[in-house]
């Protein structure tokens, strides 16, 4: 299993940016996804999740301004982040929704998202 | 929001030492199937999380029979025996059982 974001950088207050999740060693289609996030020398901060089925639910923080998506026949998880603050500065996971545990089984390296003027 | 409450922030250790660390829910984790969606995770320095137990005291794959976890509705613990230098890092507990996810604000395993 593999999970590998790209996307982030430094981007202006109120500005847009799209994060991906590259997945490989598993049958992408089958499984839910997360994102998560952790602000710089803080703890982990959960945003939003995508079943299987594209259901999707998000954290009260980023509703309305982030949505989460995937396309099934790129293997490809994404976040369209809007409306940027300052205070969604943090790296961002992807990780996989454990399909008998409903835990975060496997991991990206993660991708910095830097909000800032 | 279910609020983690873990303790303590920080433990300063020696090798060889075992530890506990606490993790308290404001709600109980059981879920509508009668399962618990308590984990574990560590997060070593420079380095993504990485899960160690899910529902409560399950060891993923790899993980030493050193860790331990037990508990039940909203009571819950992680156990390290015979710590080792490269058990040092990050340790979070997480529930799945309510959206939103949340997780506690982690503990910090260092070296004495």
């Amino acid at each position: 299993v593999q999970l590998v974001e790209s996307g982030g950088g430094l981007v202006q207050p109120g500005k847009s940016l799209k994060l991906s999740c590259s997945a490989s060693g598993f049958t992408f289609s089958s499984y839910g996804m997360h994102w998560i996030r952790q602000a710089p020398g803080k703890g982990l901060d959960w945003v939003a999740y995508i079943s299987s089925s594209s259901g999707t639910v998000y954290a009260d923080a980023v509703k309305g301004r982030f949505t989460i998506s995937r396309d099934n026949a790129k293997n490809t998880l994404y976040l369209q982040l809007n409306s940027l603050k300052s205070e969604d500065t943090a790296i961002y996971y992807c990780a996989r929704r454990a399909s008998q545990d409903r835990g975060f089984d496997y991991w990206g390296q993660g991708v910095m998202v830097t909000v800032s003027s | 929001d279910v609020v983690m409450t873990q303790t303590p922030p920080s433990l300063s250790v020696a090798i060889g030492q075992s530890v506990s660390i606490s993790c308290k829910s404001s709600q109980s984790l059981v879920y509508s199937d009668g399962k618990t969606y308590l984990h574990w995770l560590l997060q070593s320095s420079g380095r993504s999380p990485k899960r160690l137990i899910y529902q409560v005291s399950n060891l993923d794959s790899g993980v030493p029979d050193r860790f331990s976890g037990t508990g039940s509705q909203k009571d819950f613990t992680l156990k390290i025996s015979r710590v080792e230098a490269k058990d040092l890092g990050v340790y979070y507990c997480a529930q799945t059982t309510h959206f939103p996810y949340t997780f506690g604000a982690g503990t910090k395993l260092e070296l004495k």
